[in-house]
């Protein structure tokens, strides 16, 4: 089964305006992080949230992290058009070492 | 954070032949790991390179179609053997941060395979 599923699979929303991005996982993690990708691009590394940590600020991005009900979601504030890209999210799971799992991730397209 | 260079960027590859991806490191780290990225998917962790020793697979992937070393704890490489279109994908290389957990990446090598 998917570790790391994240919904909605594509979203478009105007400039100005918040995005949220959610990932659902389903066994025990050490630490959940965001990637964002763009078109062609390598991966760029956004925030890490540890287990036991609830919330994260990183400028414009929150995670928040629901152990109980096992999600994540990412928002970023105030988009602009070069936020659009590809987010995934990535966990590392308690029984794989430092090997992290991805998300089928979020499209998000922020027009001007 | 760790600068991670790979090459070739890109590259346009013949059916049955090899290439060999190269990853560079600019400071040691103890884990290295090779995804691929198929057209419009997510990552999929191929295997994780050891140093000094053989890689470690995981499921789906086999040594003989995707040799890796790593001499160092800087450099590592991926080769993709006797290739075909499905190979068509973009690969990449991370290395994972022992102080913070974060995995870095490089700006992966996109191949094509005719």
């Amino acid at each position: 089964s998917q570790q790391g599923e994240e919904d909605p699979q594509a979203l478009s929303i105007q400039e100005g305006e918040n995005a949220t991005m959610n990932c659902s996982y389903k066994t025990s993690i050490n630490n959940l992080q965001w990637y964002r990708q763009n078109s062609g691009r390598g991966l760029v590394h956004l925030i890490l949230i540890r287990s036991n940590e609830r919330e994260k600020h990183s400028g414009r991005l929150r995670v928040t992290l629901d152990t109980s009900k096992k999600s994540s979601s990412l928002l970023i504030t105030a988009s602009r058009a070069a936020d659009t890209a590809s987010y995934f999210c990535a966990t590392n799971e308690e029984t794989s070492g430092s090997r992290l799992t991805f998300g089928e991730g979020t499209q998000l397209t922020v027009n001007p | 954070s760790a600068v991670i260079s790979q090459k070739p960027s890109r590259d346009i590859c013949q059916r049955g032949t090899s290439l060999t991806i190269q990853c560079q490191v600019d400071s040691q780290v103890t884990m290295m790991f090779w995804y691929r990225q198929q057209p419009g998917q997510s990552l999929t962790l191929i295997a994780t390179a050891n140093q000094g020793s053989e890689a470690t697979y995981e499921s789906g992937f086999v040594i003989d179609k995707f040799p890796i070393s790593r001499p160092n704890l800087t450099f590592s490489t991926l080769t993709v053997s006797n290739m075909s279109p499905e190979d068509s994908s973009i690969y990449l290389c991370s290395a994972w941060a022992v102080t913070t957990g974060e995995l870095f990446f490089g700006e992966g090598s996109r191949l094509t395979v005719l």
